[in-house]
């Protein structure tokens, strides 16, 4: 089967650093990516790890280790704005970019 | 920006009955996507579309679904006879060819069956 586990809730104060992890066991694997929903929205791309290695925009960063089936998004200088949902998705379908998404992280960010 | 546009943002419907999803995806985007997010749980595939067909399918995509691109603009999801557990957020998203870029959804459909 295909499956993408990460935590299901993580609660950190403003102004913190945060690592949401994701391990995956995939049929296919081309790269993954990380998204943010907050309540209600639609998810918004926040990145994407194709090799090995850490990728970083601005305060969001992602990492990703093909041998280990494993990324993470570290989230730094945390706001209230960042209270959300985060899910990691892996790109099974090559160039047709097909996703697999896992089932979410609520970060929730307190003052 | 860009935005990928999906009409209407809420529908009822009685279980048995047709509904028809509207997305107008971003112009000078060749993928498309419609996933589905059931309350409170993970985005779930449904179909992705690319050079006026269909290029995969999920489980879920049974014959009571269909995809259109109509009109070189529109990209729609329809389905023929709605259960109860057709009730679901569903995003529609696309994303613009070459090397791997991340999707633009748009702000989706929620759907009630009744």
């Amino acid at each position: 089967g295909q499956s993408l586990e990460q935590p299901s809730e993580v609660t950190a104060v403003e102004g913190a650093i945060v690592q949401i992890n994701c391990t995956y066991q995939t049929s296919g694997f081309y790269g993954l990516s990380w998204y943010q929903q907050h309540d209600g929205g639609a998810p918004t791309f926040l990145s994407y790890n194709g090799l090995d290695g850490l990728e970083e925009t601005g305060r969001f960063s992602s990492f990703l280790s093909r041998s280990d089936s494993y990324g993470y998004l570290l989230l730094q200088e945390l706001q209230m704005k960042d209270s959300a949902s985060y899910f990691c998705a892996v790109n099974y379908g090559g160039s047709q970019g097909n996703l697999i998404f896992g089932k979410g992280t609520k970060l929730s960010v307190k003052p | 920006e860009p935005e990928v546009t999906q009409t209407p943002s809420h529908q009822v419907t009685q279980m048995g009955q047709e509904v028809i999803l509207r997305c107008v995806p971003i112009s000078n985007h060749l993928y498309f996507y419609w996933y589905r997010q059931i309350l409170g749980q993970k985005v779930e595939f449904l179909v992705s579309f690319y050079n006026n067909e269909i290029s995969e399918k999920s489980e879920i995509f049974d014959d009571q679904f269909s995809v259109e691109r109509p009109d070189g603009s529109n990209f729609t999801l329809k389905i023929r006879s709605t259960k109860l557990e057709d009730s679901a957020m569903y995003f529609c998203a696309s994303r613009r060819q070459g090397a791997y870029s991340g999707y633009t959804f748009g702000s989706g459909t929620r759907l009630t069956v009744v």
